[in-house]
């Protein structure tokens, strides 16, 4: 059973170009949260989807930032005009119902994105 | 708002020595606890969980208890190995909140 698959690992733009990460969950899983991991800090949650919905987008910044999560197909998490602010790793995490007491989220091994 | 207080890194120890990673949170309601585990270019590991106060979650040798009165959840370990070199974080999962909330991590490093 597959865990659950970012790509790429490695991403490098220049500013001003977009960012596109694709999450794939593990399968049964119709929930996935995005979370943003700095460069010596912690992870910082982004948004958390379920098919088709965003059900809380909080910690997503108001621009450039973008999540979604089809009926068919990954979840993509774009960036648009990327600035150098926005290099680290970006995680993402699914699980088959509202993550928490009994469904603990499962990780990707991120896509570290570089902005040059 | 939740929040989670981790001991600040890193740590290194020797193998064989005994670890506590301290992990204070502060949420509304009654949060579900957990240790996660970060190795070098991976993701996060759940490692263990506790659920309700006086929980214990345990899970290859790591232990942590979900104290109330003290609003802690310490991981502790007896021997530690090489192996477990790894970043740990703590996090707390509130129903009101609907998200994982992290700690800032722990860097443990453990020398043969």
């Amino acid at each position: 059973n597959a865990g659950v698959m970012q790509n790429p690992r490695h991403l490098v733009r220049r500013r001003g170009q977009e960012a596109r990460l694709r999450c794939s969950p593990m399968k049964g899983h119709s929930h996935v949260y995005w979370y943003r991991q700095l460069p010596e800090e912690g992870l910082k949650f982004m948004v958390y989807l379920q098919k088709e919905n965003i059900i809380d987008e909080s910690g997503m910044p108001k621009e450039r930032f973008s999540a979604e999560f089809p009926k068919e197909g990954p979840s993509i998490l774009r960036i648009q005009q990327v600035v150098r602010g926005d290099s680290a790793a970006y995680f993402c995490a699914s699980s088959p119902a509202e993550g928490g007491t009994g469904s603990p989220l499962h990780f990707g091994n991120g896509t570290r994105l570089t902005v040059t | 708002g939740n929040s989670v207080t981790q001991m600040e890194g890193p740590v290194t120890l020797s193998e064989e020595a005994f670890l506590t990673i301290n992990c204070t949170y502060t949420a509304t309601g009654y949060p579900s606890l957990f240790w996660y585990v970060q190795y070098p270019g991976e993701g996060l590991q759940l490692l263990l969980k506790a659920t309700k106060a006086d929980d214990k979650g345990s899970n290859k040798g790591f232990e942590a208890t979900y104290r109330k009165e003290t609003t802690s959840f310490h991981l502790e370990k007896g021997s530690v190995q090489v192996s477990d070199s790894a970043v740990y974080f703590c996090a707390l999962y509130s129903g009101s909140a609907r998200q994982l909330t992290f700690g800032s991590g722990t860097q443990l490093t453990v020398l043969p």
